[in-house]
């Protein structure tokens, strides 16, 4: 079955505190790997697209990088600002529009 | 430029009650769809649609109905509302080219009692 988990559910960093957000996937032919940030109340903001191993794209604090069985978003001196949901989804064979999306990671940054 | 535009924001509804709730996008997108997000789940899609007039069911359309009749427009109608349809929606839309990910709305926080 097609499985997209992201790991930690919830992160608090200090500001200025660099991690990673992790989300792996069980696909059947990836084509796609979407990273979103979401505010409380706000609808997903996107972020990057990765569609293969060993990709990777930057944006202003925030680097993703893809392999064959997993996602990283990297950031990087974080602020407060930085503060927010983080959801990854992968569209899959199976139908143009077959997304997965994963359950997110909160993140709170303190100043 | 607005991008995806949700109506209304909030929604009480009785069990067995009726209604639309509202999506516009001025982006001339062509593809739009509607999705659910319940808490510690991923987004599910209900519906979407690749133009005016085509429409197409998603993972959960059970007790949703959608229509396109603008390549604007594209309202989802519940109807015979029950608990089970307790969530956020969240309208989007895009352009063909993946790369460019979904624009979505701010969402309609609605709950069924």
């Amino acid at each position: 079955e097609d499985q997209v988990t992201q790991s930690p559910e919830a992160l608090r960093l200090q500001e200025g505190e660099s991690s990673s957000l992790n989300c792996s996937y069980t696909v059947s032919g990836l084509r796609g790997l979407f990273w979103y940030r979401q505010d409380p109340g706000k609808g997903p903001e996107f972020l990057f697209t990765l569609y293969s191993a060993g990709e990777e794209k930057e944006k202003e604090r925030l680097k993703a990088t893809l392999t064959k069985k997993e996602s990283f978003l990297h950031i990087t001196a974080p602020k407060p600002e930085d503060s927010a949901t983080y959801l990854c989804a992968v569209q899959v064979p199976g139908g143009t529009y077959k997304y997965i999306f994963g359950t997110g990671t909160r993140l709170k940054v303190l100043a | 430029n607005a991008g995806v535009t949700q109506t209304p924001k909030f929604r009480i509804l009785k069990i067995g009650q009726s209604m639309t709730l509202q999506c516009t996008q001025d982006m001339n997108h062509n593809y739009m769809y509607w999705y659910r997000q319940d808490p510690g789940m991923g987004l599910k899609l209900i519906y979407y649609s690749v133009g005016a007039g085509i429409t197409d069911k998603g993972e959960v359309p059970n007790g949703y109905n959608v229509s396109r009749s603008t390549t604007e427009d594209f309202p989802l109608r519940l109807e015979l509302a029950a608990p089970s349809q307790t969530s956020v929606y969240f309208c989007a839309s895009s352009t063909r080219d993946r790369t460019y990910g979904y624009t979505f709305g701010s969402g309609t926080r609605l709950t069924v009692v």
